[in-house]
């Protein structure tokens, strides 16, 4: 158990950018979580992945960001035009059925000047 | 509608005191779940507890101790003789059945800091 993986941990990027991060889970679990953090405030769910299957979206997600997780390994988030108002920490999650804990990455810290 | 509230934003105890971090919910489904998640400064959520709505009993993991009362909708957290590494934010979040994690609510955190 090599925890969930989480690349990069920091990403600096101008306004108008493309930014792409990267998640690998812990390898025995098939589902896979991305949320987003702000400072003061708790998790807030983005995404849901059931294997490589993209199951939910919250209605936060613009048509600007974008999920994959082919194979129903490693998930990618990519936002594009970026803004301010993305500027985030932006959190990766698994877990192996429903209604169980959370293993968490450490996150991948977005800052759009 | 489904809520979770952690009213104390900060606390700040000498290392050694206990201190109990609150954590009332609201929810009118009979069948949920409450979590505790510690968020260390290095920023990966830890989870700590998974309690569903059917088992009241409170637990004691070591130092740490939940207790859930149903009839006032708490689920409150004990940290005993409290050391400088319980020093983080610490998270409340609420799920019913069917909406499992993505469907997490969580409340705003509670910041820690146990000082030396």
């Amino acid at each position: 158990d090599t925890g969930v993986s989480q690349n990069p941990r920091h990403k600096i990027t101008k306004r108008g950018q493309n930014v792409t991060f990267r998640c690998d889970p812990i390898s025995e679990h098939n589902r896979l979580y991305w949320y987003r953090q702000t400072l003061g405030q708790g998790p807030e769910f983005l995404t849901y992945f059931q294997n490589e299957a993209q199951l939910e979206k919250s209605r936060l997600l613009s048509d600007r960001f974008s999920a994959e997780r082919p194979k129903g390994s490693f998930s990618t988030l990519e936002i594009q035009r970026t803004e301010q108002g993305d500027s985030a920490m932006y959190l990766c999650a698994s877990s192996y059925r429903n209604n169980e804990k959370l293993f968490f990455g450490s996150g991948t810290q977005l800052s759009v000047l | 509608a489904q809520k979770v509230t952690q009213a104390q934003t900060e606390i700040s105890v000498v290392e050694k005191e206990d201190v109990t971090l609150d954590c009332v919910y609201e929810t009118r489904d009979t069948t949920y779940y409450l979590f505790w998640y510690k968020q260390p400064p290095s920023g990966e959520l830890v989870f700590l507890i998974r309690r569903n709505s059917f088992d009241e009993q409170n637990e004691i993991s070591g130092r740490y101790s939940w207790n859930f009362q149903k009839s006032t909708s708490s689920f409150n957290f004990t940290i005993t003789a409290s050391q400088v590494v319980d020093s983080a934010v610490y998270f409340c979040a609420l799920t019913n059945n069917a909406g499992n994690n993505r469907k997490l609510i969580w409340g705003l955190g509670t910041s820690l800091a146990v000082n030396p």
